[in-house]
């Protein structure tokens, strides 16, 4: 199952572009890399998914490299509702043979005013 | 409207209290899983299920049973809660794969406490 890391915390402003980096060396051929948003107290809320290069959705975009081995979400003009713990996710593909979606502990952006 | 939806939201019991904990989705989603959320150790799957009569466990089952007699519910049942099991739970359930275009869909998590 491949591991992710990603940045413990970071700190933005309103209407600034936000890109958290996650990276997956170990990523294999039929991983997808998914990324969730949590509120406290809630339950993550699905972002965006990819595979390789871009992935452009109406809140974030992701980029995947060639390699895989990273990937970048992008989140354009964040405000302070943006303000969440966001989770990078790599694998769970049934075809494979991984069957547990494994979260890490996130990235805690914090936008201010 | 699609959603997971978790009964009760919060939840104060004794230890040794057996209790259960409801899942169910509308979805038609074969694979549901229940995770705990506990501060600065992020979300840690207990057990999942791929379809109906089919479990296994995640990274933290001890102390936890589920069954999945429906494809619609998945419940988690505590036998013999402690305090350790103090926790933030949350269920979720997908497609198979997790690679339908919505990922996985979260319950609104019940907290549960162990005294």
């Amino acid at each position: 199952l491949a591991k992710t890391t990603q940045p413990i915390s970071m700190d933005s402003y309103e209407g600034q572009e936000v890109n958290i980096t996650c990276s997956h060396n170990n990523i294999a051929t039929n991983d997808y890399i998914t990324w969730y948003q949590q509120f406290p107290s809630q339950g993550p809320r699905f972002i965006i998914q990819g595979y390789k290069t871009k992935v452009t959705n109406e809140v974030a975009s992701l980029f995947i490299p060639a390699d895989r081995k990273s990937s970048t979400l992008s989140l354009p003009r964040v405000s302070l509702s943006d303000t969440a713990v966001y989770y990078c996710l790599v694998g769970d593909n049934y075809r494979s043979g991984y069957s547990t979606l494994t979260f890490g502990k996130g990235t805690m952006l914090l936008v201010s005013p | 409207e699609a959603q997971v939806t978790q009964n009760p939201r919060y939840l104060i019991t004794v230890t040794g209290k057996k209790l259960t904990v409801t899942c169910s989705q509308n979805m038609n989603h074969e694979y549901m899983s229940w995770y705990r959320q506990d501060p600065g150790l992020g979300l840690r799957q207990i057990y999942y299920s791929m379809n109906v009569e089919v479990t296994d466990k995640g990274d933290v089952p001890e102390g936890y049973k589920v069954s999945r007699k429906e494809k619609r519910n998945f419940p988690l049942i505590l036998e013999s809660p402690s305090p350790n099991q103090t926790s933030l739970y949350f269920c979720a359930s997908s497609f198979l794969g997790g690679q339908g275009p919505y990922g996985y869909t979260f319950g609104s998590g019940t907290r549960l406490t162990v005294v």
